[in-house]
């Protein structure tokens, strides 16, 4: 079974700039979820959608965090515009069902804000 | 409020060694508790989880936790170390409320050959 898929792996972009992350979860995974970790902390959930709906994003910056799933597979998280405090890892994760079923994590972005 | 507490900011082991991280909860209801291990730029992988049964849970890489429900606790557990055990390790529980994942903040275990 392949796993979630992430891209870029590194960015490295000025403050004020956009960026976009993209998203491949498991074939067949209605959950997904994207993660902003800092560095050494634990991940800190941004926005969880079920199919191509939006679960939650009560922790999204929605002034400058968007994303999307419109046909409920991949996604895109965007961040526009960068601000220093936005350096972190980015992760994506996949689940069979957004209960009690294990998260599968991608390798993640990891967004440097010069 | 419901949380999750890894004591340790730190574990150090010798190869060869028994080895334990450390977990505590705190839930309304019952607990449905997982580990994940984090090696350097990986994202997070699954170990093991706890929904209901068998108080001793069987994971990957050899891993196993205790539920011990009186003590509120879920650490987790090796026989004998490895050196590339060594990583980030993160106990969670999923909330009540919306059925998301409560993160602890990571021990980090380092194994000395």
């Amino acid at each position: 079974e392949a796993g979630v898929a992430q891209s870029p792996r590194y960015k490295i972009i000025e403050k004020r700039q956009s960026v976009a992350f993209w998203c491949n979860p498991i074939s067949g995974h209605a959950t997904l979820y994207w993660y902003q970790q800092i560095l050494g902390q634990g991940p800190k959930l941004l926005i969880q959608f079920q199919n191509n709906g939006v679960v939650d994003d009560s922790q999204l910056p929605k002034d400058r965090f968007s994303a999307e799933r419109l046909k409920g597979v991949d996604s895109t998280l965007k961040i526009q515009p960068a601000k220093l405090e936005d350096s972190a890892v980015y992760l994506c994760a996949s689940s069979s069902d957004r209960y009690n079923q294990p998260q599968h994590f991608g390798d993640g972005t990891r967004l440097s804000i010069l | 409020a419901q949380s999750v507490a890894q004591p340790e900011d730190q574990v150090n082991v010798a190869e060869g060694n028994p080895l334990t991280v450390k977990c505590t909860y705190s839930v309304s209801g019952n607990p449905y508790l997982f580990w994940y291990v984090q090696y350097p730029n990986r994202g997070l992988q699954f170990l093991l989880k706890y929904i209901t049964g068998d108080n001793l849970v069987k994971g990957s890489y050899g891993f196993e936790a205790e539920f011990n429900k009186s003590q509120t606790s879920f650490h987790l557990k090796k026989p004998s170390a490895l050196v590339s055990d060594s990583a980030l390790y993160f106990c969670a529980v999923i909330r009540d409320s919306n059925y998301q994942l409560i993160w602890g903040a990571g021990t980090k275990l380092i194994i000395k050959p």
